[in-house]
């Protein structure tokens, strides 16, 4: 039963381009959360996802920052144009229900780099 | 606003000895809280829970005390081992009101063989 799985591991963009993190949940799983990490800093919410519905984005900074959850294919969380404090390690979790009634799991992140 | 807080940056103990990891809430509607492990470059991995209406979960090694009065809880690792090593994230929610978890800052342990 494989994980949350999420690509890149690594990211490297340069200040302006787009960043495109993807995120396949646990088989069976149909809600989506993203979290970033900034350095020396704890996990900070970012957006609730479940299929083809953002159901809270209100983590998200107001500007160049989307996600999304297609009823077919992973989660995307796309940052454009990119700036350096954007550079962080950002986490995908999901859960086969509301996290209320249950943990979620969590990938083992994509590490943005911003130069 | 840190309403999760875990004041020990860093912890470091003896193999074979027990690990005590503080956490502190504020928001007096949390109902859940969760302890999480993370090694470098991997994502956070659950660990145990706990519900308000407890004060006391056990799963093997590890062991979570929540005393609700001092907004407070602690995970203990009995014995801790060098694999224990790892930076450890306590997290809370509101279990009917939201499905954010509130990360604290994490406290790294050091465990010496």
């Amino acid at each position: 039963n494989a994980g949350v799985m999420q690509n890149p591991r690594h990211l490297v963009r340069r200040r302006g381009q787009e960043a495109r993190l993807r995120c396949s949940p646990m088989k069976g799983h149909s809600h989506v959360y993203w979290y970033r990490q900034l350095p020396e800093e704890g996990l900070k919410f970012m957006v609730y996802l479940q299929k083809e519905n953002i159901i809270d984005e209100s983590g998200m900074p107001k500007e160049r920052f989307s996600a999304e959850f297609p009823k077919e294919g992973p989660s995307i969380l796309r940052i454009q144009q990119v700036v350096r404090g954007d550079s962080a390690a950002y986490f995908c979790a999901s859960s086969p229900r509301q996290a209320q009634d249950t943990e979620a799991f969590f990938g083992q992140g994509t590490r943005l780099t911003v130069v | 606003d840190q309403q999760v807080k875990q004041n020990s940056p860093s912890l470091s103990v003896q193999e074979g000895r027990i690990s005590i990891l503080n956490c502190d809430y504020t928001n007096s509607m949390f109902d859940y809280f969760l302890w999480y492990k993370k090694y470098p470059a991997e994502g956070p991995t659950f660990l145990i829970s706990i519900s308000s209406i407890k004060d006391k979960n056990e799963d093997g090694r590890f062991t979570v005390f929540l005393n609700k009065s001092a907004k407070h809880l602690s995970l203990h690792i009995v014995p801790s081992q060098p694999g224990d090593s790892a930076v450890y994230f306590c997290a809370a929610h509101q279990r009917r009101g939201t499905y954010k978890y509130i990360f604290g800052t994490g406290t790294r342990l050091k465990v010496l063989a």
